[in-house]
């Protein structure tokens, strides 16, 4: 069965960035797209980018350009996302979350999600 | 980006009854090429991760209660639970994936 597995909570002070993995298993790792998704609290989810599991190529939410890297590890079945210089405001809960197989933008496994506060 | 709006923002329903709730997107969703609606519909409960429920705006995902259903084209869409059970207790959101940003709703709650 699909499987996606977060690392755990983070505490990060500002400035500091924070890396979150994500391992995959039950599929071929390399046939899906992985995205990232966050959540703060209270609101609802807000998309921030995409790793093509394949060749690395990435695509991310224009919000978070420059401050967002998406990597992968095909050896290992995980994608990275790492935030650098976090702020208050990235206080959230992070989500990985693999592209469906008939359409690249929605999402039909999710992992279990890592809770990431940042406060000085 | 496509914003999109839900409502009502939360809703009580009694066990049994039926629950209604609707999204609007700020464009059309639906490729004419294909005649697809491009919205998705998401389950989530409490300490839980979004869960999959209806794709292309009335798909049921497998393993789906057929007490859910979806309806709804081009910019207005809705979630329909006949017959609310126990388990439903969640918020529900909409997303599009007509085009990038993929954008999510702010949600519903609904409750007994």
């Amino acid at each position: 069965q699909v499987q996606l597995v977060q690392s755990g909570a983070e505490v990060k002070k500002p400035g500091a960035s924070v890396k979150v993995s994500c391992k995959a298993s039950g599929y071929t790792f390399t046939g899906y797209y992985m995205h990232w998704v966050r959540q703060a609290p209270g609101q609802g989810p807000e998309w921030m980018g995409v790793i093509n599991t394949s060749d690395g190529t990435t695509s991310y939410a224009q919000k978070f350009q420059g401050r967002v890297t998406m990597t992968r590890d095909t050896s290992t079945s995980a994608v990275y996302m790492e935030l650098s210089s976090p702020r208050s405001e990235d206080t959230a809960i992070y989500y990985c979350a693999r592209g469906t197989a008939s359409a690249l933008y929605y999402f039909d496994y999710w992992g279990q999600g890592t809770l990431v506060t940042v406060s000085s | 980006d496509i914003v999109m709006t839900q409502s009502p923002d939360s809703l009580a329903v009694s066990l049994g009854e039926r629950a209604t709730f609707t999204c609007k997107s700020s464009q059309g969703v639906v490729y004419s090429s294909n005649n697809k609606n491009y919205l998705a519909w998401y389950q989530q409960k409490p300490g839980q991760p979004p869960k999959l429920l209806i794709s292309w705006a009335s798909t049921r995902e497998s393993g789906v209660p057929d007490r859910f259903s979806g309806s709804g084209s081009g910019t207005d869409f809705t979630l329909t639970i006949t017959s609310l059970q126990a388990e439903d207790v969640a918020v529900y959101y909409c997303q599009q994936y007509y085009t990038a940003p993929p954008t999510f709703g702010p949600g519903t709650k609904v409750d007994i």
